[in-house]
């Protein structure tokens, strides 16, 4: 199956730094790739979807300015935390897409996961 | 109310057991819909769409009613290693056109010897 990888798989950074995780589609192209948050014994929390080539799309509650979204190619999607406090230590998982079918089937492919813990 | 509600588990099944597993979406609008599997500190892995005609893979089998807007995963024959986090997935379409997916909380599995 389709492949996608996340780095780093973890990461420890002190309160107020910034924090950046990729996500690379491996072996296709991915115009459309998401980005969730998983806290422990929760389920995934969609937190935006982004577009390459354009402006992710912020889930409610969701803060764009904390929290950037690059997809500046069809392989690659970027997630920066700016100036990460302790409340932000969680699971980050982002996904893309193989194909989207006219009814709306298809198969989503996770990558690894970055654990963040900040201290 | 959640998009996307589950049973909230755990289940504690002996080996071979059967477990069903439920769940409900509001949006009737949603287009098609997924159970995953997910492992401790890993991330979900796709276990098998669900169609309206229902559809069986081996031991697992998923059933969609629309009308209720209901899912299931039913488990037979339960194995130590189906012990895991099971997740409903619903796509739904977006204002852009595009779909996004909503999970449930999950439902958490525990087959004991």
């Amino acid at each position: 199956g389709a492949v996608v990888s996340q780095h780093p798989s973890w990461v420890i950074c002190k309160s107020g730094t910034s924090v950046k995780i990729e996500c690379r589609s491996l072996d296709f192209q991915a115009t459309t790739m998401f980005w969730y948050r998983q806290f422990p014994k929760q389920s995934l929390m969609l937190m935006a979807t982004s577009n390459e080539g354009s402006k992710a799309t912020y889930e409610q509650g969701v803060e764009k300015d904390k929290f950037l979204i690059n997809h500046a190619s069809l392989t690659l999607s970027t997630l920066t935390v700016t100036s990460a406090h302790p409340e932000d230590s969680s699971f980050y998982i982002c996904s893309a897409r193989t194909q989207i079918l006219a009814g709306g089937g298809n198969e989503q492919f996770f990558g690894p996961g970055t654990r963040l813990t900040v201290l | 109310r959640k998009e996307v509600e589950q049973d909230p588990g755990p289940f504690n099944v002996p080996e071979g057991a059967t477990v069903a597993f439920n769940c409900t979406y509001s949006n009737s609008a949603s287009q098609s819909f997924f159970w995953y599997r997910q492992d401790c500190r890993k991330e979900p892995k796709l276990l098998m769409s669900v169609y309206s005609s229902g559809n069986e893979d081996g031991r697992f089998t998923a059933q969609l009613n629309r009308a209720s807007q209901y899912i299931s995963l039913l488990i037979r024959d339960s194995k130590l290693s189906d012990s895991a986090t099971y997740l409903c997935a619903v796509n739904m379409r977006e204002n852009t056109g595009g779909f996004k997916t909503i999970f449930g909380a999950g439902t958490r599995l525990f087959v004991k010897a």
